[in-house]
């Protein structure tokens, strides 16, 4: 069955400091892994794409991490702002011709507080 | 240039009745998808449509669900008669491409929708 699954499922942290979030999947043919960020009442919005050949992407103060072999995913936050608030979402799209379907983990909820 | 965008923002209906989202992409994007989230759960596909045509409609829930997009354009989510599970926030989102797992798929605000 493909799944996405993150940890941890909430997490507060202190303006300022690094944190870092996990992915693991089981979607199978895997195509690329992705990381949203929701802010509340907001739809989710793209930070990276990786596909299968990529280990690291960086998008400003958010890096990502991925290892195709173990089917594992990070997502690095840098020097937080209280605007990284919000939920921070796993998207792993499978290998096919004809569809865009994506596979979606259950999110991390940050709070990053003053 | 505008983003994706959800009709109404918020639905609040008794069991029973219907209801119809609506979704406009972004223009020039062929590539429309529903998504829902229903409390405590993960974001789940429900379709995708490449111009008016349903190229997946795997995630589609029961017959009481109807999408269209007419003319390729904007899209139309019905659910009659509306039950309590179908609760939810439903998304939308458009990508100009997809295949081989798609391109980039850009999401719109999402309809919150309260079924008592």
């Amino acid at each position: 069955k493909n799944q996405v699954e993150q940890s941890p499922q909430s997490l507060i942290i202190l303006e300022g400091k690094n944190c870092t979030l996990q992915c693991n999947y089981t979607v199978s043919p895997f195509s690329n892994l992705r990381w949203y960020k929701q802010d509340t009442g907001r739809g989710p919005v793209s930070l990276t794409i990786m596909t299968f050949s990529e280990n690291t992407k960086s998008n400003g103060r958010y890096t990502a991490t991925l290892d195709a072999d173990t089917k594992q995913s990070s997502l690095h936050i840098t020097a937080s702002q209280l605007s990284d608030s919000a939920s921070y979402i796993c998207v792993v799209s499978a290998y096919s011709s004809n569809t865009g379907k994506l596979i979606f983990g259950q999110g991390t909820t940050l709070q990053v507080k003053p | 240039e505008a983003g994706v965008t959800q009709f109404p923002s918020h639905s609040v209906i008794e069991k029973g009745q219907t209801v119809t989202l609506r979704c406009d992409p972004i223009s020039g994007h062929d590539n429309l998808y529903w998504y829902r989230r229903v409390m405590g759960k993960e974001i789940k596909f429900l379709l995708h449509f490449v111009k008016e045509s349903k190229q997946d409609e795997s995630g589609m829930p029961n017959n009481r669900f109807l999408a269209e997009r007419t003319g390729g354009t904007y899209s139309t989510l019905k659910v009659q008669p509306a039950e309590l599970e179908d609760s939810g926030v439903y998304f939308c989102a458009s990508s100009l491409i997809s295949g081989r797992g798609g391109n980039e798929q850009f999401f719109g605000p999402g309809t919150r929708l309260t079924v008592l």
